[in-house]
Formats: structure tokens, C-alpha cells, sequence
């Protein structure tokens, strides 16, 4: 059973679209990280979210997490082939020390040009 | 500075056959992390290390050891391999505060025969 599910698992997508991607748990997490990963290479940290509805913008991508601190968005305006990736949401329960993170199954992202 | 470097890069066992993947970082983090990817699974934890001398298990660690004899290495043991371990191994490291960047590794390609 996966702690965090990621919707969609692939999204093919035209230059230009919206796309929103979707990170849901039944669990509290203390705080939630996005990653991106490309072909071959290992994540990259995109933010972290750590309040309750708690936005932050990264160029043309906005981060939400949930009010609940349960789930979590991403969501890219006009995207671009260089976003173009598989992104991973990762999820914090340690309160009291860092480490662990749980990570959700990703969403493997295609913007054709 | 090089981050987190992996070795090898690319490997083909036999089952039954052992090998060790050896991780190093140069960043000075307390915190180290081996993780296994495999597709639609996301990255999932196997050992992982809150500091020099000290191990401890993830979310799946049957069939792997570690050891960190060394602040900057992490190794991952396989005694025993088998074909369920066919899969792309991740060695991160962070900083001990919570909600830390995770810094990943370029990943080690395994294929168990």
C-alpha cells in the first residue's frame, strides 16, 4: 500500500498547457518536498511545503499543501518541453528530527513541443 | 565540490553472486540514505544512517547491508543477490534539521541475472 499516491502516473502534454499534479495520503506529514528527476540522474529538490495551505511559486510552477498537511499540488502554467521529467512528491512524519521521507510513485511528465 | 558520487555506475550479477555499492559525499552531512527505484514504485528506503558508526533499517531492507565506518561513506551490501533486486539504487544525504534537502547521487543500475 502506498502511503502517498501520486495522480496521474503519465501525463503527455502539448507546449503551452496547464497541468496539475496531485499528491494525496490519509497520513499528516510535518512537511512535504517536490522533486524532479530526469533520465538517468538522481532527484533535485524543487521546495518544500511545510504550513497548512501553504503556497509557493517557483517560476511558472505553484506548490500547495493541504490545509491538512495530508496532500499536496503542483501545478505548471504553459509548460515547456524542459519540464519535461518524472516528479516525485515526498512526504516528512518525523517531527522531532530530520530524515525519512516517504515517497510517492511520481508523475512521469512528457511536453511535446 | 562533487555532491554525492555513486560506484558503480552500472552493474550485472548473477544470482546468488555479492557485490558492494559504495556511496561518498564531500557536504558533510550527518544524515545518509540508500534507496531502490523501480518503475511506478517511486523511491522507496532500504538503510539509511543518522551518523558515523550507526545504521539503521527502512522500509525495505530484507536481502541488503550497510555500514558507515566513515562520516563521508555509505555502503550498500548485497550477499546474496537475486533477480528481485534488479533495480536503480539512490544514495542521498541531508543535513540533521528537519524538512532538509535531501542530495542525491546520479544512481547505481543493477541487473540480477
Amino acid at each position: 500500500t502506498q502511503l502517498l499516491e501520486q495522480s496521474p502516473q503519465f501525463l503527455s502534454i502539448q507546449e503551452g498547457e496547464n497541468l496539475t499534479v496531485y499528491c494525496n495520503s490519509s497520513s499528516v506529514f510535518s512537511s512535504l518536498q517536490w522533486y524532479r528527476q530526469e533520465p538517468g540522474e538522481g532527484p533535485v529538490l524543487l521546495v518544500t511545503v511545510v504550513t497548512g495551505g501553504e503556497v509557493k511559486k517557483l517560476k511558472r510552477l505553484t506548490f500547495q499543501f493541504g490545509d491538512a498537511r495530508k496532500d499536496s499540488s503542483l501545478h505548471i502554467t504553459a509548460a515547456q518541453p524542459g519540464d519535461t521529467g518524472l516528479y516525485l512528491c515526498a512526504g516528512n512524519r518525523n517531527y522531532n528530527q530530520g530524515g525519512k521521507l516517504i515517497f510517492g510513485q511520481g508523475t512521469e511528465l512528457s511536453v511535446k513541443p | 565540490n562533487a555532491g554525492v558520487t555513486q560506484t558503480p555506475k552500472f552493474r550485472v550479477l548473477k544470482t546468488g553472486q555479492s557485490m558492494t555499492l559504495l556511496c561518498a559525499q564531500d557536504m558533510n552531512h550527518e544524515y545518509m540514505y540508500w534507496y531502490r527505484q523501480d518503475p511506478g514504485m517511486g523511491l522507496r528506503l532500504i538503510h539509511y544512517s543518522v551518523g558515523e558508526g550507526t545504521t539503521a533499517k527502512g522500509e525495505v531492507p530484507d536481502g541488503y547491508n550497510v555500514s558507515r565506518l566513515k562520516k563521508q561513506n555509505f555502503l550498500l551490501g548485497l550477499e546474496s543477490a537475486a533477480p528481485s533486486q534488479t533495480s536503480v539504487y539512490f544514495c542521498a544525504s541531508s543535513r540533521i534539521q528537519v524538512q532538509e534537502t535531501q542530495y542525491f547521487g546520479p544512481g547505481t543500475r543493477l541487473l540480477v541475472l
